[in-house]
């Protein structure tokens, strides 16, 4: 199937610094997600991208909807401890909730307090 | 508060028996999936349903097999045919074509299933 191409693969920070992750794809996409998920959880979703340039905050994380629509970025701010986890993208090509969603292959994660 | 409820968390079977994982939700959602996590890996689609008494195979479905009779339950049986079951599984929903944050996947906590 289709595939979203995330980056970095894993990351080992301090804590206080800031991190970017990003996502790629040959296709056009309608809605970008991203998700983080704690170890033996499921994801949850952290912000969601409707638009091309959109720019979304929530709290020290901050999303963008590429221009191209073929890729988007997480930033978080100022990251704690807490942070630890895997981050996915996922993207859906159509509108509504009749496309199916796509993700990556996951950022893991790891801050150095 | 509404959720998804998955269960057992964690379950240990034995090579050539079936599993079926138990996926319940009380968000009144029309769509549910069921997705494979294996390490390093992203998410991948089993089967989905829209709607109850249908359902779609996803990427990965050999092995698999599934039931939507409630709109509420959607379980997910892995089979003896699947050659690699060991993974953490993960059942989500979502809401009905038109509602706000239609194409937004709600997850439930997962189960971990492990092949002796």
């Amino acid at each position: 199937g289709q595939q979203l191409n995330q980056s970095p693969q894993s990351m080992f920070i301090q804590e206080g610094e800031d991190v970017s992750m990003n996502c790629t794809s040959s296709s056009i996409f309608n809605t970008w997600l991203w998700y983080k998920q704690d170890p033996g959880e499921g994801p949850v979703l952290l912000i969601a991208l409707y638009k091309a340039g959109e720019l979304t905050s929530n709290g020290r994380l901050t999303a963008q909807f590429g221009i191209t629509r073929k890729d988007s970025f997480l930033n978080i701010s100022a990251s704690i401890p807490s942070d630890v986890g895997i981050y996915f993208c996922a993207g859906q090509q159509t509108t509504g909730n009749t496309g199916k969603l796509i993700f990556g292959q996951g950022t893991t994660l790891q801050v150095k307090p | 508060d509404g959720g998804i409820t998955q269960s057992p968390k964690y379950l240990f079977r034995k090579e050539g028996q079936n599993v079926t994982l138990s996926c319940e939700q009380n968000l009144n959602h029309d769509a549910m999936y069921w997705y494979r996590q294996d390490p390093g890996q992203g998410l991948r689609l089993i089967y989905y349903s829209q709607i109850v008494n249908d359902f779609q195979k996803g990427d990965i479905a050999e092995g698999y097999s599934v039931s939507r009779e409630k709109k509420e339950s959607f379980p997910l049986t892995v089979t003896s045919a699947q050659k690699n079951p060991t993974a953490f599984y993960l059942c989500a929903s979502r809401p009905g074509q038109g509602v706000s944050g239609a194409n937004v996947l709600t997850f439930g906590a997962g189960s971990r299933l492990t092949v002796l």
